[in-house]
């Protein structure tokens, strides 16, 4: 089983929809989450960190916690052109932080 | 605040050839990694430092990589000799400390022919 875990994708959405991506991870005592976009020939960029239980909002961003079902999620509101990008779940315990595979966004204009 | 430096931004080697690559990590912050990124997949941490101490370089191929981190802030990451497999993204990321929010540099693309 890998680590962390995020739906295969390519997702395709209109351009003023919302885009929904979801991440699981197999290690329990994992203590904190993040989300990273790549644009394709960049790095990655961090734009979200949740630590607890619950929603996070950041714009048009909303991160979503339950370490309960080792879930956490993305979602993307008003989707705009400028939001595609590879969205890259990374899960962190003591000392490591391991990332899924990402999923692929691209926003229909 | 400059962000993690990275170079440099493209290289082209044979195989058996030897590479280096150099990072210079935000100001002030004491853990460094180096990662490999492989087209289509998430980037994969090959070595980790704590100021000038390895924290993790359990998947680090050790028989041809080879990294230092001098003086707690510059580090290098060797491949001697280069394989083709090792073609990839080689991304250098800091942080304030471990595993806190992480920030990369630009990447460096290597290619083995």
């Amino acid at each position: 089983q890998k680590e962390v875990e995020q739906n295969s994708g390519p997702l395709s959405v209109p351009e003023g929809a919302i885009a929904s991506l979801n991440c699981t991870y197999s290690d329990r005592v994992s203590q904190s989450f993040f989300w990273y976009r790549q644009y394709s020939g960049k790095s990655p960029e961090l734009i979200m960190s949740i630590y607890s239980n619950g929603d996070k909002e950041d714009g048009r961003f909303t991160a979503q916690l339950n370490k309960a079902s080792q879930y956490v999620s993305l979602l993307i509101r008003d989707s705009q052109p400028s939001d595609s990008a590879t969205y890259l779940c990374a899960v962190a315990n003591d000392y490591k932080l391991s990332f899924g595979a990402g999923t692929t966004v691209t926003v229909r204009a | 605040e400059a962000g993690v430096a990275q170079s440099p931004r493209y290289k082209i080697i044979e195989k058996r050839q030897s590479v280096a690559f150099w990072c210079n990590p935000i100001s002030g912050h004491a853990t460094l990694y180096w990662y490999q990124q492989i087209l289509g997949q998430g980037p994969k941490l090959l070595i980790q430092f704590q100021n000038n101490g390895v924290v993790d370089d359990s998947q680090l191929p050790k028989d041809r990589f080879s990294a230092e981190r001098l003086k707690g802030v510059d580090s290098t990451l060797k491949i001697q000799p280069a394989k083709l497999e090792d073609s990839a993204v080689y991304l250098c990321a800091s942080s304030l400390d471990r595993p806190n929010e992480q920030y990369f540099g630009p990447g460096t693309r290597l290619t083995v022919t």
